[in-house]
């Protein structure tokens, strides 16, 4: 168990370019989620996969954001045209649903620039 | 609907002294409730959990929460500061019934005097 990877960590774009970050999840874990940190807040819900289904969206995840879990185990999130208010910190989590832990265990996030 | 709300961004405390930070939730739904801490350029590490059962929970660290139903509130406490507490610390709720979609508070960051 090498825990929740993200790639890159850090990633710095000009405005009007796409991205996309990459999750892997602990190898074990159904379910996987995205959330985004800015600065002096907490993390905020954008989505999560059950195995390769995409169950929730937030309304924070604009039309430029998109979301894959094509095989159920590591996930992509694209972020198209990126503006400004795009620069966070991305972060993944993963867990398994069913083992009753419940936590989510996070991976060290990806620190998105948009200049 | 979820929600957190941490008392204080801020809380500074001098090593050795009782470590408390404030945590009220709301829930329509019997929350499962967490704490997390992040240190800088990190992702966020679990302290500690509640469920069920024991509204006493004990965590990593020497840290431990009490869920209180009546207060809505799990506030996070250590009896004696280390420096290397200083981190930012966060309060979770997450709904059971909701896909455990989690909702975290701003966060308290804590900061340790020798």
């Amino acid at each position: 168990d090498t825990g929740v990877s993200q790639d890159p960590r850090h990633k710095i774009t000009k405005r009007g370019q796409n991205v996309t970050f990459r999750c892997d999840p602990i190898s074990e874990h159904n379910r996987l989620y995205w959330y985004r940190q800015t600065l002096g807040q907490g993390p905020e819900f954008l989505t999560y996969f059950q195995n390769e289904a995409q169950l929730e969206k937030s309304r924070l995840l604009s039309d430029r954001f998109s979301a894959e879990r094509p095989k159920g185990s590591f996930s992509t999130l694209e972020i198209q045209r990126t503006e400004q208010g795009d620069s966070a910190m991305y972060l993944c989590a993963s867990s398994f649903l069913g083992g009753g832990s419940y936590e989510q265990y996070f991976g060290p996030g990806t620190r998105l620039t948009v200049t | 609907a979820q929600s957190v709300t941490q008392l204080g961004s801020h809380v500074s405390v001098s090593e050795g002294a009782l470590v408390l930070l404030r945590c009220n939730y709301s829930s329509s739904v019997p929350p499962y409730l967490f704490w997390y801490v992040q240190y800088p350029n990190q992702g966020l590490q679990l302290l500690l959990k509640y469920t069920t059962g024991a509204t006493l929970v004990k965590g990593i660290n020497g840290f431990e929460a009490e869920f209180k139903k009546s207060e809505t509130s799990f506030h996070l406490t250590k009896p004696s500061a280390h420096m290397s507490d200083a981190a930012e610390y966060f309060c979770a709720v997450s709904d059971p019934t909701g896909g455990f979609k989690t909702i975290f508070g701003a966060g308290t960051r804590l900061f340790v005097k020798a």
